[in-house]
């Protein structure tokens, strides 16, 4: 599975807009970029999935570029409660692969008032 | 519809005693995967099941096992508990066909004393 890298940690503001970027060097042609969001003590949530170019969903935005190198999570505005743990994923439709999900240490978001 | 449910919540052993923790899937989903999450390594994936069989397995010893029944329904077994297994123990289901993402429980916070 391609390795992802993202940022450790990143700090915003209520009512600002938040972008995470992943980078993905090695993704392969098959492979689809998925991102989770995780509070503590709970289970991951998916957030967005695409393949290239743009995808938006009711909570987010995904922006892929054409050499799927890397992509950007954008998060319009947050609130405080959009504090929590980004992960991106690299793998076929399921986000994984043979070896399951793979999570890097994810992007920590803090949103402050 | 119903989220993935695990059981018990929380759970406290001592080291040598073995453990039994349940999973069941969102009605449909043909897939269980079981996580490990601990501060130090993160989410790892132990392994995943797909219609009673292991499809997958991850790079665990074999003190953790697992097994899928006919309904879908999951259990993950660790034996001769070691401090360093206390983690958030976290089961996943999908469809298991390649596409969709996968949907998290809350997970089973074992802890080894």
């Amino acid at each position: 599975l391609a390795k992802t890298t993202q940022p450790i940690s990143m700090d915003s503001y209520e009512g600002q807009e938040v972008n995470i970027t992943c980078s993905h060097n090695n993704i392969a042609t098959n492979d689809y970029i998925t991102w989770y969001q995780q509070f503590p003590s709970q289970g991951p949530r998916f957030i967005i999935q695409g393949y290239k170019t743009k995808v938006t969903n009711e909570v987010a935005s995904l922006f892929i570029p054409a050499d799927r190198k890397s992509s950007t999570l954008s998060l319009p505005r947050v609130s405080l409660s959009d504090t929590a743990v980004y992960y991106c994923l690299v793998g076929d439709r399921t986000g994984g692969g043979a070896d399951g999900l793979t999570f890097g240490k994810g992007t920590h978001l803090i949103i402050q008032p | 519809k119903a989220g993935v449910t695990q059981t018990p919540r929380y759970l406290i052993k001592t080291r040598g005693q073995q453990v039994t923790l349940s999973c069941s899937p969102i009605s449909g989903h043909r897939s269980v995967s079981w996580y490990q999450q601990t501060p130090g390594q993160g989410l790892q994936f132990l392994f995943e099941y797909f219609s009673e069989t292991q499809r997958n397995k991850g790079n665990f010893p074999g003190r953790f096992s697992g097994r899928q029944f006919s309904n879908s329904r999951s259990e993950m077994n660790v034996s001769t508990l070691e401090l360093g297994d206390s983690a958030l123990y976290l089961c996943a289901s999908s469809w298991g066909t390649g596409s969709g993402g996968y949907t998290f429980g809350s997970g089973t916070r074992l802890t080894v004393v």
